[in-house]
């Protein structure tokens, strides 16, 4: 069963760093494309960046620069190293798998306040 | 970027009603578009991938059609559970991009 849990979330101060994980089971992380999608609070999707199989990635211009996605595949897990965070970035993070992100973690609220 | 605009942006409808909500994409993306649903509290769920592919689990009164820049949901005869708010996303380029999202309220 495929299966996706982000974690890392929490509260920090603007400028500050967190770094999101996303667990995956049920299948290959490094055999795929993942992404990670957010949405604020009360607001649509934001797609946010992604890892291709191959390795490159792509990110929106509202994070790039500051977030950085990677992947361990000994760990099958995926990740989103945001750094100079700001107001704006406060939204729940999810990571799904594939171009037409068929599958989705639950998400984790990232806030940003001082 | 590619900029992808729903409509309408909000939707009353009574039950077994049909259900219409339109995706135009800025560029042509062929059918690179997917179709998600989100209830309240929960992750998006696919719903139909590549235009109009079905997904194993999904309601067939769930369907989707278009090309190039024009895009379409339907939902035939509406049912209480469909209350959520529907998104479109593109994969054709590099960096994909959503709709504005689309709710869907039962009258």
């Amino acid at each position: 069963e495929v299966q996706l849990v982000e974690s890392g979330g929490g509260l920090v101060q603007p400028g500050g760093s967190l770094r999101l994980s996303c667990a995956a089971s049920g299948f290959t992380v490094s055999s795929n494309y993942m992404s990670w999608v957010r949405q604020a609070p009360g607001k649509g999707l934001e797609w946010v960046s992604v890892i291709y199989s191959g390795g490159s990635t792509y990110y929106a211009d509202s994070v790039k620069g500051r977030f950085t996605i990677s992947r361990d595949n000994s760990k099958n897990t995926l990740y989103l190293q945001m750094n100079s965070l700001r107001a704006e970035d406060t939204a729940v993070y999810y990571c799904a798998r594939d171009d037409f992100l068929d599958y989705w973690g639950q998400g984790t609220l990232v806030t940003v306040s001082s | 970027e590619i900029v992808l605009t729903q409509s309408p942006d909000f939707q009353s409808v009574t039950p077994k009603e049909k259900v219409t909500i339109t995706c135009r994409a800025s560029q042509s993306i062929g059918s690179s578009l997917h179709w998600y649903q989100q209830k309240p509290d929960q992750s998006p769920k696919l719903l139909i991938k590549y235009a109009s592919q079905s997904i194993s689990g999904v309601p067939s009164r769930f369907s989707g059609s278009g090309s190039g820049t024009d895009f379409t949901l339907t939902i035939n005869s509406l049912e209480a559970e469909d209350a959520a708010a529907y998104y479109c996303h593109q994969s054709s380029s590099l960096r994909g991009t959503f709709g504005g999202g689309t709710k869907v309220e039962i009258k």
